[in-house]
């Protein structure tokens, strides 16, 4: 069982709001994801960092903004929700490599909906 | 482009039946491939991992193949149980970057019905 967590499970907002996905693990892990993944549909990665202080945008263009003052927490901040925003929201880590192999651990996600 | 095409694209069964799931890829340079079961309304969960050295990984009831050659792999769901019903992703990680990439297919949507 991964360590890794996600609040909330699911959120309704009203259009405008501000809002806060948290992500926490347990696991040390330096690197830390969060996708995007509609019903039905792939995951595609919205942000990333490498560890503490490191943040990047991933290939698909997102509103949203992260933060990784800690190793353990990857919050994700939308500053103004629109209907457009609703979605499922992964948070992921991953263990260093092992002989190429990639280790990545999924939260339960957070299910998005805006109003 | 990088890409993991998976078919098909949803799947019913009986249970008890066996069942074949496919992935295709393109990524490169290759460092693994693995498969995901997805419940509804849940982050994946791993099911198998394999390097390219690797041809076959089981997991209980469930078996993956890869053919690094061909770029395809396939996961093998033996005596299909109710609890199965889920979608199967199949991700692909590359070894040409720091980060690692993970590219995901679309996933199949498999369902069991008693």
């Amino acid at each position: 069982e991964a360590d890794i967590y996600q609040t909330p499970r699911y959120l309704v907002i009203g259009t405008g709001k501000k809002i806060t996905l948290e992500c926490s693990q347990t696991m040390g892990h330096d690197k830390m994801y969060w996708y995007q993944q509609d019903p039905g549909m792939e995951l595609h990665l919205i942000h990333y960092s490498y560890g503490v202080n490191s943040t990047e945008k991933g290939d698909l263009s997102s509103e949203s903004t992260v933060s990784r003052i800690r190793t353990e927490h990857f919050p994700l901040t939308l500053e103004s929700a629109r209907p457009s925003h609703t979605s499922q929201y992964l948070c992921a880590s991953s263990a260093p490599p092992d002989r190429g192999n990639v280790e990545a651990f999924f939260g339960q996600g957070t299910r998005l909906t805006v109003v | 482009k990088n890409q993991v095409e998976q078919s098909p694209q949803s799947l019913i069964i009986l249970e008890g039946k066996n069942c074949t799931l496919q992935c295709n890829y393109t990524v490169s340079p290759f460092s693994n491939l693995r498969w995901y079961k997805q419940d509804t309304g849940r982050g994946p969960v791993s099911l198998t991992i394999m390097t390219f050295s690797e041809n076959t990984k089981s997991n209980g009831r469930y078996t993956a193949t890869l053919d690094a050659d061909t770029k395809q792999s396939s996961l093998h769901i033996t005596a299909s149980q109710l609890s199965d019903s889920a979608s199967y992703i199949c991700v692909v990680s590359d070894r040409g970057s720091t980060l690692g990439r993970l590219y995901f297919g679309r996933g199949t949507q498999l369902t069991v019905w008693p």
